[in-house]
């Protein structure tokens, strides 16, 4: 089991540039998150998908936009990147089974706008 | 106002000895669940314990245990004999409402714990 992986790891983007993020998840979970990570600013969700399919806006979605067509995937896109997207993305799952729908995460993704 | 505090943005705590990261949260809900979670340098966020708000004891997982403390609205984490391997950023974070019905996770800005040989 891989649990949930993020590609690219790293990258370095110019302003006006777009690029798509790739999560994946293979624990078969419902639910998946997009957040970033800023210093001094803990996590903040960007959006959200409760199924394949679905996706609803977080806490920051200005700029991003996601898509969930696999279960197992979901893909964050910057369709013109800006400076102020400098930032860690982290990808989330989860499943609710009666249980705390607890969330976990992938490594991470270092993006650097230029 | 935040709704997720950790108080301490920095601790030191020395090699076998325990160590508490204070959380205080501000909910209205009946219903909630507290979360801790692990950030060491590598970067990857891990999960290290729950405790739900109707949960009667305390969560305990290994070593971490959580000081959950109701009506003064604190789900302090504490670390018995600590390890080198635990110096990490330590978020507390916080699922408002049944576990069923809210997807999102209202999260602190961490605490810097530095463990000393």
């Amino acid at each position: 089991n891989a649990g949930v992986t993020q590609t690219p790891k790293f990258r370095v983007l110019k302003t006006g540039q777009s690029m798509t993020l790739l999560c994946a998840q293979d624990m078969n979970h419902e639910y998946m998150y997009w957040y970033r990570q800023d210093p001094g600013m803990g996590l903040r969700l960007i959006h959200y998908s409760v199924g394949e399919g679905t996706t609803a806006k977080g806490e920051v979605p200005d700029g991003y936009n996601v898509s969930r067509l696999k279960k197992q995937n979901f893909l964050l896109g910057l369709e013109s990147a800006a400076p102020s997207q400098t930032s860690v993305y982290f990808c989330a799952s989860s499943e609710w089974r009666g249980g705390p729908d607890t969330q976990y995460f992938g490594p991470g993704t270092r993006l650097t706008v230029l | 106002a935040q709704k997720i505090t950790q108080t301490q943005p920095g601790m030191f705590v020395q090699e076998k000895e325990a160590v508490t990261l204070d959380c205080t949260y501000d909910t209205s809900d009946q219903s909630y669940g507290l979360f801790w979670y692990k950030q060491p340098s590598s970067g990857e966020m891990i999960f290290l314990i729950y405790q739900g708000s109707y949960d009667e004891q305390n969560a305990t997982e290994g070593r971490y245990s959580l000081n959950f403390q109701k009506a003064r609205k604190s789900a302090n984490l504490v670390i018995s004999a600590s390890q080198l391997g635990d110096s990490a950023m330590y978020f507390c974070a916080m699922r408002e409402g049944l576990a069923g019905n809210n997807r999102k996770l209202i999260w602190g800005l961490g605490t810097s714990l530095a463990v000393n040989p």
